[in-house]
């Protein structure tokens, strides 16, 4: 399975919003609800922003949404943080029951 | 409060085994049907999916390790453990063990392990 590809950086101001897209295939992202978004900062586990393509676990902000057309998932920021610079990642499951993440996305906020 | 604990030898020789071990506390793993996971991460790369298993012992495993790797679970010991063998240098890696929020992601994780093949 090939990682789902990921735009290497996106970089903005304070306040913006930002969209990091992931595409996949008909066997991942096209075929499954089940699209995942990792928010991971230097040194930590990765974290959990969105599930099940749309959904925010708890004490997630709301700032983080998530959205999917075709084989592509898409991780929009609104009113960028400090905070949120970070190391982002999608993952899909595949129709081989196992899981494929994102090659990943370096958000710097300017 | 939910907890996963990575352990095992920090330092492995090349083509030798790998061998880790995930406890889990506050969470009883038979006690529901999650798939519970192994993700890894080389240094300064991105994550990469390992396999997955259910405490029936139901596994599946990333396509590009499966002749490598073994998942199992203990849940008499409320763990479950991952074995690599004839690992290289490419196996490098820091080692995570995770539990999904629903099955589809992991809201929780380990705080990882680094395994260095060497």
């Amino acid at each position: 399975q090939s990682a789902l590809t990921q735009p290497a950086s996106v970089s903005a101001s304070p306040g913006q919003s930002i969209t990091i897209s992931c595409t996949g295939t008909n066997s991942d992202v096209g075929a499954y609800k089940f699209v995942s978004w990792y928010q991971q900062h230097p040194g930590t586990a990765p974290k959990l922003v969105i599930y099940d393509v749309t959904n925010r676990p708890s004490g997630v902000s709301n700032r983080f949404s998530g959205s999917k057309s075709g084989s592509t998932a898409s991780l929009t920021i609104s009113g960028l943080q400090a905070e949120d610079e970070a190391d982002y990642y999608c993952s899909s499951f595949t129709n081989s029951g196992t899981f494929v993440f994102g090659t990943g996305t370096k958000v710097t906020v300017l | 409060q939910l907890q996963l604990q990575e352990s095992g030898p920090g330092l492995v020789k090349p083509s030798e085994t790998l061998s880790l071990t995930c406890t889990v506390s506050g969470d009883s793993i038979s006690s529901n049907n999650y798939y519970w996971g192994w993700v890894r991460q080389p240094p300064g790369k991105g994550l990469e999916w390992i396999g997955s298993i259910s405490y029936s012992g139901s596994s599946y495993y990333n396509p590009s390790l499966k002749s490598r790797v073994t998942i199992s679970v203990d849940t008499s010991e409320n763990h479950f453990s991952l074995k690599v063998n004839s690992v290289t240098a490419a196996d490098t890696a820091v080692y995570y063990c995770a539990r999904p929020l629903s099955n589809g992601n992991y809201a929780y994780w380990g705080q990882g392990t680094l395994v260095t093949v060497s």
